[in-house]
């Protein structure tokens, strides 16, 4: 599975969009980008995943760019309660024949 | 509906000593996972399972064990409880086509 890089940390205000980048550069033609976060070492909470388009569902917005080396997750309207670890993984497939591979992830901390 | 379930919730060991750490889903996921999370880290994969009868290794087997005798069932065994495996554990499940991963609350373990 390819590799991802987030950076370490972001702070957004709350009532804000919270946009977290992730850059995949490696990412092959079968691989989809997932996002999950880590409320206070709770499990992992699944968020959304795609492949090549924009999705969007009820906790976020994911854009892909049209070459499929980055991506960004998008909180539209931050609350405390999203204030979290934010991972972003690449996997072959959409199913879960495969692994996640967690990296280090971005702390999101949303202030008031 | 409970999920996924783990128990126990905290755990302190001896060097040296073995146990088992349960994982239960009641949604008729095939694949189930573990995984242990060191501090400030992401999650690691230890072991996985596509379905009963069938386990796999993943990142960091070493030290632990599993079987699948159910579709219900994972548990987790260390032989052996070495300090190296002090470390918050989360099982997840799965359906094999499906997307989303659901975790459990976790195991916090010590060994002393």
């Amino acid at each position: 599975d390819a590799k991802t890089t987030q950076p370490p940390s972001m702070d957004c205000a709350e009532g804000r969009a919270a946009n977290l980048p992730c850059n995949h550069s490696t990412i092959s033609g079968n691989e989809y980008v997932y996002w999950y976060r880590q409320i206070h070492s709770q499990g992992p909470q699944y968020i959304i995943h795609g492949l090549k388009n924009n999705e969007t569902n009820e906790m976020a917005s994911l854009i892909i760019t049209e070459d499929r080396k980055s991506s960004t997750l998008i909180l539209p309207h931050a609350t405390l309660r999203d204030t979290a670890v934010y991972y972003c993984i690449v996997r072959v497939g959409s199913s879960n024949t495969g692994k996640l591979i967690f990296g280090q992830g971005t702390t999101l901390q949303v202030k008031p | 509906n409970a999920g996924v379930t783990q128990t126990p919730k905290f755990q302190v060991l001896k060097t040296g000593q073995s146990m088992t750490l349960q994982c239960a889903q009641d949604m008729n996921h095939e694949y189930m996972s573990w995984y242990r999370q060191d501090p400030g880290m992401g999650l690691r994969l230890i072991h996985y399972s596509v379905g009963a009868g069938i386990t796999d290794q993943g990142e960091v087997p070493n030290g632990y064990n599993v079987s699948r005798s159910t579709t219900e069932d994972f548990p987790l065994r260390l032989l052996s409880a070495a300090p190296s495996q002090t470390s918050v554990y989360f099982c997840a499940s799965s359906y094999l086509q499906g997307t989303e991963a659901f975790f459990g609350q976790g195991t916090r373990l010590t060994v002393v």
